[in-house]
This record gives C-alpha cells, sequence and structure tokens, in this order.
C-alpha cells in the first residue's frame, strides 16, 4: 500500500461546476500538505501549501486537511477549461535532516468541458 | 526570472546506450532534486543535493544511473546503460534550502521524457 493515495480519474465536469479532489495517507507524521498542479508535458507547480489541519483558502481554491481522518481535499470552485490539468497531492514531515521531502500521490486528471 | 531549465526536453535511445540529461536551477537556489515520474503517477524523488553534496540518494539505481551538481549549480543525471523500464519523465526541481523556512517551495522544470526502445 502507498503512503499516499489519489484516485486517478479522469474525472470529467461541466464548466462552473464545483471540483472536489482528494487524497488519503497513512504516514501520521506527515505535517506539511500541498497540492501542485501539472499541466500536459510540463513539470508540476505548487497551487497550495497546508500546514497541519485546517482549510486555506485562494481565489477560487480551498485546501482543506483533517490530520484525524489522514484525508486531504483541495475544492476548485467555478471551474474553468484552464482547470483541465493533473493535480497531485504532495506532502512531507519535518522528522528528519531533509528539509521538505515530498511524497507525492498518484495525481487525479481533471478534465473541465466548456 | 528563468525557471528550472531542463535539456533536452525529449531523448529516445536503443536500449544499453547511455543518456544524460541537465539541469539548471533556479538562481541562488542551494536544494536540487532529481525525481522520476512514471505515466499516471506522481514523482519519485531519485536524488537530492544540499548545494553540491548529494545527501539523499537512497532511491538512485547505483548500478546504472549517476549524477553530479559540479560547483553547487547545474547538475547532470546519468543512465548507463539504459533499460526498456527507464522510459519515463525526469523532472528536475529546486529550492531555496533547508534554512528558508518551513515551506521551501520546490520549483519545477518541464522534464526530460526518455524513450528507451
Amino acid at each position: 500500500q502507498k503512503e499516499v493515495e489519489q484516485d486517478p480519474g479522469p474525472l470529467s465536469v461541466p464548466e462552473g461546476a464545483i471540483v472536489s479532489l482528494n487524497c488519503t495517507y497513512s504516514n501520521s507524521a506527515f505535517q506539511y500538505f500541498m497540492w501542485y498542479r501539472q499541466y500536459s508535458r510540463k513539470g508540476p507547480e505548487l497551487l497550495m501549501y497546508t500546514y497541519s489541519s485546517g482549510n486555506k483558502e485562494d481565489g477560487r481554491f480551498t485546501a482543506q486537511v483533517d490530520k484525524s481522518s489522514k484525508y486531504i481535499s483541495l475544492f476548485i470552485r467555478d471551474s474553468q477549461p484552464s482547470d483541465s490539468a493533473t493535480y497531485l497531492c504532495a506532502m512531507s514531515h519535518p522528522n528528519n535532516n531533509a528539509g521538505n521531502m515530498l511524497t507525492f500521490g498518484g495525481g487525479t486528471r481533471l478534465m473541465v468541458k466548456p | 526570472e528563468a525557471g528550472v531549465v531542463q535539456s533536452p526536453r525529449y531523448k529516445i535511445i536503443e536500449k544499453k546506450q547511455p543518456v544524460a540529461f541537465w539541469c539548471n536551477p533556479i538562481s541562488g537556489h542551494n536544494t536540487l532534486y532529481w525525481y522520476l515520474q512514471n505515466l499516471g503517477q506522481g514523482p519519485e524523488l531519485l536524488i537530492r543535493y544540499e548545494n553540491e553534496e548529494a545527501v539523499d540518494d537512497s532511491q538512485l539505481p547505483k548500478d546504472r544511473f549517476s549524477a553530479e551538481r559540479l560547483k553547487g549549480v547545474d547538475s547532470t543525471l546519468k543512465i548507463q546503460p539504459a533499460e526498456l523500464g527507464d522510459s519515463a519523465v525526469y523532472l528536475c526541481a529546486s529550492s531555496l534550502g533547508l534554512y528558508s523556512g518551513a515551506s521551501n517551495e520546490q520549483f519545477f522544470g518541464p522534464g526530460t521524457r526518455l524513450t528507451v526502445l
């Protein structure tokens, strides 16, 4: 079993829909939680960063972390065709000397149709 | 500001041939990472450099993979000899460094897509 699990999709939604993307994890030491967006043939780019539990909002994007359930979510409001990409969750913990060594989920492919 | 630069973007080789990838990190970034990304998977760390020192290479298959980061700036990743299973995207990322703060955001390059025939 992988440390971080993510439904690969694809997830297809109409433009304007609210999108919910999720990851579960098994390592309770994870403290930092990130969402990356990866367009086709591009490298991942950081979307949201959250430390420990709670919510964080940035424009149309909201990240939620529930450490008790080992579950994180990314919500996208008013989704746009330009949001079509693969969304990767990533996590790290401070219990090593490696700074932010990231463990990635497998990614969820999102398609927003006009 | 220029991002992480990688070359080549695409490489097709026959098995048992050598191949090398090059990465130029963002100026001033002390930490450099090489990741492997298989199709439909998330990136997996191969090696991490703090300046010119390789501080985590536990996931690097050392029988065929090697890496270097001369002068703590550019880095090359080499495979010799390449195998069919090495076909993947090789991503380079950089970050300011361990003591830059909790986020220590990693910035990724576009990757090199390797196909081994």
